[in-house]
């Protein structure tokens, strides 16, 4: 079956630090890949995605970009804020007609001023 | 788009007890989606309906569990004869069938089984 497996956390940062979250995924057929952060007290939200192989998903300075060859969708921001503290889940869907998100346990970051 | 509403936020009970959540969804969602997230773990699937019809189960759902959407708006997910390891946090999300791909998650409601 399909399963997302990310870093352990939590990640422990100091502000403008560069960030990268791993994240590798088991599948059949041709995901797409996806990001979602849950901030504080708030639902989870979509953050970025990527549909095919070698694209690359941006938003609010993340990107990752889909490596079917390594089967990798990894995070990554080159500077980071105290307000990205959250808690980030890879997930991914598509496969065997089912478009329902199969997610990851998530990586906590916490970014220090 | 008033967000994706769970009410209530937070529910303790006694084992063996009955407890019912509401999810509300955003109004011109027609997917909807239960899940079940336990402390460091990622959300894990139970449900989803497409309008008023249930179309997929978890096996993660057993008898204990029934969820409806009667009118294809709100939700209801009812737990009989809660078990201790029922506790855990449980998350409503939707879709727009044509981007389905892109849930909205509500809050969650923190279930704790004594």
């Amino acid at each position: 079956g399909n399963s997302v497996t990310q870093m352990e956390g939590p990640v422990t940062l100091s502000e403008e630090a560069f960030l990268t979250i791993n994240c590798t995924y088991t599948a059949t057929g041709y995901p797409s890949l996806f990001w979602y952060v849950q901030y504080p007290g708030e639902g989870l939200q979509l953050l970025l995605k990527a549909t095919k192989a070698d694209d690359k998903g941006s938003n609010k300075g993340f990107e990752a970009t889909y490596r079917k060859e390594t089967t990798s969708f990894h995070l990554e921001k080159g500077s980071v804020q105290v307000s990205d503290s959250a808690v980030y889940f890879c997930a991914l869907s598509g496969t065997g007609g089912s478009y329902i998100p199969t997610f990851g346990r998530g990586t906590s970051l916490i970014v220090h001023p | 788009d008033t967000g994706v509403s769970q009410n209530p936020r937070h529910k303790i009970t006694k084992r063996g007890q009955n407890v019912t959540f509401r999810c509300d969804p955003i109004s011109e969602h027609n997917r909807l989606y239960w899940y079940r997230q336990t402390l460091g773990q990622g959300p894990e699937f139970l449900t989803y309906f497409q309008n008023e019809a249930q179309l997929e189960k978890s096996r993660l759902l057993s008898d204990r569990f029934s969820a409806e959407r009667p009118k294809g708006s709100f939700s209801t997910l009812e737990i009989q004869r809660t078990e201790q390891g029922d506790s855990a946090m449980y998350l409503c999300a939707s879709s727009l069938r044509d981007m389905r791909e892109k849930l909205f998650f509500g809050s969650g409601t923190q279930l704790s089984v004594l």
